[in-house]
This record gives structure tokens, C-alpha cells and sequence, in this order.
């Protein structure tokens, strides 16, 4: 059975850093695509990043370029959201979902996390 | 990148048929034949709908239908049931090599 489960609830301070977690099971790893999806409070999805984790191979929406970091450990089959500054409106739950091609056919999100809310207050 | 635009709400009596549009632009949903929409009930995470405009993914309702004309996909729910009720989000590839989603749909069952 195919799942991807994400690390717990956050509650953080402005100017900390964060890293979540997305850790994929019952597939291989290393042949999918990790996407990372933002919903902030009340309001719609925004696509945020991918990562290929055989290769690392990562893409950015403009959005979130440098904003945060993507990453992966393929050796426990884990992918990773990082920020290294969070603001007050980083404050959103954060969906990881796998993607079984990345801009041609196949390309879908079909398994998705169960999310991970952070919480930036002060 | 704009989010694609969706009605903010569309409603129905069960039994009924309704249809959300998606609308893009010829940089995303006009150039690639992949859209894919999403069911997000309330508190959970998002459920894959309808892949690459009209396919089914196994264990969701024939009741589902999607299709594209020019710069917009459209999603017909058929025989509206109650567990419909949930907003929808459509989402395609673009030319600049990154993703973009609707702007998500309210469906209400009368």
C-alpha cells in the first residue's frame, strides 16, 4: 500500500527555521516525483516545489524560490521542507504528494500526505 | 504565474448533474493535455478526481467526467450525492515548467 506520512504539528516562533518531514512507503522511492503542496487558513492550494529523489533534481514555483528548501534522503525514503527564517504568514498546512512524471503523461498527484500544520506566532 | 480561475461555488439537488469549469490560459491548460482535479473535504487532504483531463483513477465514481475545450477543462459530477459536497481544485503543468492550481470550487448539495 502506497503512503506517505508526514511529520506532526509545529507551533514555532518568527525567525526560528523548521524542517518537516515526508516520509513515502510501499512504492519506490527513488522513481517518483515529491511534490509540496501550501494551504494556508481557509484558502486554496498553492504548488510549491518538487523534488526528484533519485537525482535530487529540484524545481521551484517563483513563489517560493528561496523562500524554502526542498530535499530528500532517499536512503529512508524521506522528503524534506525547510525554512530558515519562518514569518507569521508561513502559517498554512503543508501537503507533500507524489508525482509520477513531471510534465508529461503521468503527470498527476496521486497520493498525497495526511499534511503537516505549522504554526509561526509570536 | 495566476491561479487558473473556478467559479467560487456551484450547487445542486441530488440526482442532479453540475459542471465546474477551469479556466487558464494557452501557456498551460490550452498547451498540455495535463489537468487533473482534486476532492478536498473539510480537514482532509486532497483526493485525485480526474488525471490528464478525462481518465479515472481506479476507485472513483463513474459519476466523474472531465474534458477540455481550448484554455478550459471543465469537471461534470453526475447523480450529485450527498458525499459530493467538498471543494474541487483543477491543476495543470505550464510552459514555464511549473504547476498552477485553480482557484477551488464549493459544491454544495442542495
Amino acid at each position: 500500500e502506497v503512503q506517505l506520512v508526514q511529520s506532526g504539528a509545529e507551533v514555532k516562533k518568527p525567525g526560528e527555521s523548521l524542517k518537516i518531514s515526508c516520509k513515502g512507503s510501499g512504492y519506490s522511492f527513488t522513481t517518483y516525483w515529491i511534490g509540496w503542496v501550501r494551504q494556508m487558513p481557509g484558502k486554496g492550494l498553492e504548488w510549491m516545489g518538487i523534488i526528484y529523489p533519485g537525482d535530487s533534481d529540484t524545481r521551484y514555483s517563483p513563489s517560493f524560490q528561496g523562500q524554502v528548501t526542498i530535499s530528500a534522503d532517499k536512503s529512508i525514503s524521506t522528503a524534506y521542507l525547510q525554512w530558515s527564517s519562518l514569518k507569521a504568514s508561513d502559517t498554512a498546512m503543508y501537503y507533500c504528494a507524489r508525482r509520477p512524471t513531471f510534465g508529461s503523461k503521468g503527470d498527476y498527484l496521486d497520493y498525497w500526505g495526511q499534511g503537516t500544520l505549522v504554526t509561526v506566532s509570536s | 504565474q495566476s491561479a487558473l480561475t473556478q467559479p467560487a461555488s456551484v450547487s445542486g439537488s441530488p440526482g442532479q448533474s453540475i459542471t465546474i469549469s477551469c479556466t487558464g490560459t494557452s501557456s498551460d491548460v490550452g498547451s498540455y493535455n495535463l489537468v487533473s482535479w482534486y476532492q478536498q473535504h473539510p480537514g482532509k487532504a486532497p483526493k485525485l478526481m480526474i488525471y490528464e483531463g478525462s481518465n479515472r483513477p481506479s476507485g472513483v465514481s463513474n459519476r466523474f467526467s472531465g474534458s477540455k475545450s481550448g484554455n478550459t477543462a471543465s469537471l461534470t459530477i453526475s447523480g450529485l450525492q450527498a458525499e459530493d459536497e467538498a471543494d474541487y481544485y483543477c491543476r495543470s503543468y505550464t510552459s514555464s515548467s511549473t504547476d498552477v492550481f485553480g482557484t477551488g470550487t464549493k459544491v454544495t448539495v442542495l
